[in-house]
């Protein structure tokens, strides 16, 4: 099983709304990430989790907050968004040093 | 900082022909991905390379890594229509001796695009 499951798929949300976005995954991985990708752009990483502690954070903007409950979970809050945030945000764990694996995505839309 | 180059980053074939990708990074990485992208999708691991020298090959596409040179090729034999996509090489980088911080930084994607 390498699957990385990312919930929801797609999610729109005004300006003043908290939202999270959720990730889930069983393969034992000790490393999870939040990556933001805008429309014909690569991805671009913004929060890395090692042994469920914040070990990166690519001077993310505060309106967006990390959260790993436990080894198997990975939340992204979100809070006053701004229209600028739509984009996809992928989820992907891993082994330490090994293959990264990515969920499907959620597809965020800021009105 | 990383920096990883891909070229070309606009690729138009005919289906039939060989191309290659190429994939040039700044830093010493002891691992590359290639992944491909469909429109609407997320990103599906192609081919993860650990050593200098290292092949792969999967159908139409094979990978190499030249870890000296810190080059990377994706090779598209006889295309065919089902490779249109976005492909990324990405590469890591572990900012402590001890490795728990790594980082994948992606190449700006290449769109092929497989004509008949």
């Amino acid at each position: 099983d390498t699957e990385v499951t990312q919930t929801p798929k797609h999610l729109v949300m005004g300006m003043t709304n908290k939202k999270s976005l959720k990730c889930e995954q069983h393969m034992g991985h000790r490393a999870m990430y939040w990556y933001k990708q805008k429309a014909k752009k690569p991805p671009e990483l913004m929060f890395v989790y090692s042994y469920e502690k914040l070990s990166i954070n690519e001077s993310v903007p505060s309106r967006f907050s990390p959260e790993c409950p436990n080894s198997s979970l990975l939340n992204l809050h979100l809070h006053a968004l701004q229209p600028e945030d739509s984009a996809l945000y992928l989820c992907a764990s891993s082994h330490l040093g090994n293959t990264i694996y990515f969920g499907e995505g959620s597809w965020l839309t800021v009105v | 900082e990383l920096k990883v180059e891909q070229n070309p980053l606009f690729l138009s074939m005919q289906e039939g022909k060989n191309y290659t990708i190429y994939c040039n990074y700044s830093t010493t990485s002891d691992r590359l991905y290639w992944y491909r992208q469909d429109p609407g999708k997320s990103l599906e691991s192609l081919f993860v390379l650990l050593s200098n020298g290292a092949v792969k090959q999967e159908g139409r596409l094979m990978a190499s890594l030249d870890t000296k040179a810190r080059l990377s090729t994706l090779h598209i034999t006889a295309a065919v229509h089902d490779l249109s996509a976005t492909y990324f090489c990405a590469v890591v980088y572990s900012e402590n001796s001890g490795g728990s911080n790594y980082k994948l930084t992606f190449g700006k994607g290449t769109l092929l695009t497989v004509n008949p």
